[in-house]
């Protein structure tokens, strides 16, 4: 009964490889984003969509592309993934000012 | 532009006293105001928020926040500091121009000793 999942928990893959990260809430809300936290904690927002259209999209690579399939679904694929993309990335939904994180995707990039 | 500060990375507390982390904030208009907390490998939970009202908010766990208007701080704090409060914990203000965007401050790891 977890309000916001996500899937894979560890994320271990090479250099140049495509892997996509899945995100679902329960909690009907309209709202849902991705995050990534780095090395050093700090979090920043990347994406975020509303009833499936994308409202907002910060300054993030283009290999980056998130995809709404419904408003309870909020996937994030990765393309040629770099050195530089390992991190953590949460997702999270709100419905009003208040967001509501996932677990988070450790992604290493080796 | 809107930002928070945590000017203090680390808090440092003996379990039973009372524990402040603090927050400053930079905003043209009224302030949106939230604290989180991330535990170990978890994701981030949400503590309180002040939207409007009384300037003495209180969340969970026992945590209450105050807004001070004229410091432009939303200092977190806790009359009786537990272990298990340990954890990371983020202040973050509401973007004017996104009002779905909350921009983090960098966190502050508090550290309750037994």
């Amino acid at each position: 009964d977890t309000a916001v999942s996500q899937t894979p928990k560890y994320l271990v893959t090479q250099m140049g490889n495509d892997k996509s990260i899945k995100c679902e809430q329960n909690l009907g809300h309209d709202t849902m984003y991705w995050y990534k936290q780095d090395s050093k904690k700090f979090l920043k927002i990347m994406f975020s969509y509303n009833n499936k259209e994308l409202i907002i999209n910060e300054t993030v690579p283009n290999r980056f592309s998130p995809k709404s399939p419904d408003k309870a679904h909020l996937n994030l694929h990765i393309n040629s993934l770099e050195l530089g993309d390992s991190a953590v990335y949460f997702c999270a939904s709100s419905l009003g000012d208040t967001q509501y994180f996932g677990p988070g995707t450790r992604l290493t990039v080796l | 532009a809107q930002s928070v500060a945590q000017p203090e990375d680390q808090v440092n507390v003996a379990e039973g006293n009372p524990l402040t982390v603090k927050c400053t904030y930079s905003v043209s208009g009224n302030p949106y105001l939230f604290w989180y907390v991330q535990y170990p490998n978890r994701g981030l939970q949400f503590l309180l928020k002040y939207i409007t009202g009384d300037n003495l908010v209180k969340g969970s766990y026992g945590f209450e926040a105050e807004f001070n208007k004229s410091q432009t701080s939303f200092h977190l704090k806790k009359p009786s500091a537990l272990v298990s409060d340990s954890a990371l914990y983020f202040c973050a203000v509401r973007d004017e121009g996104a009002t779905n965007k909350l921009i983090f401050g960098t966190g502050t790891l508090l550290a309750v000793q037994p």
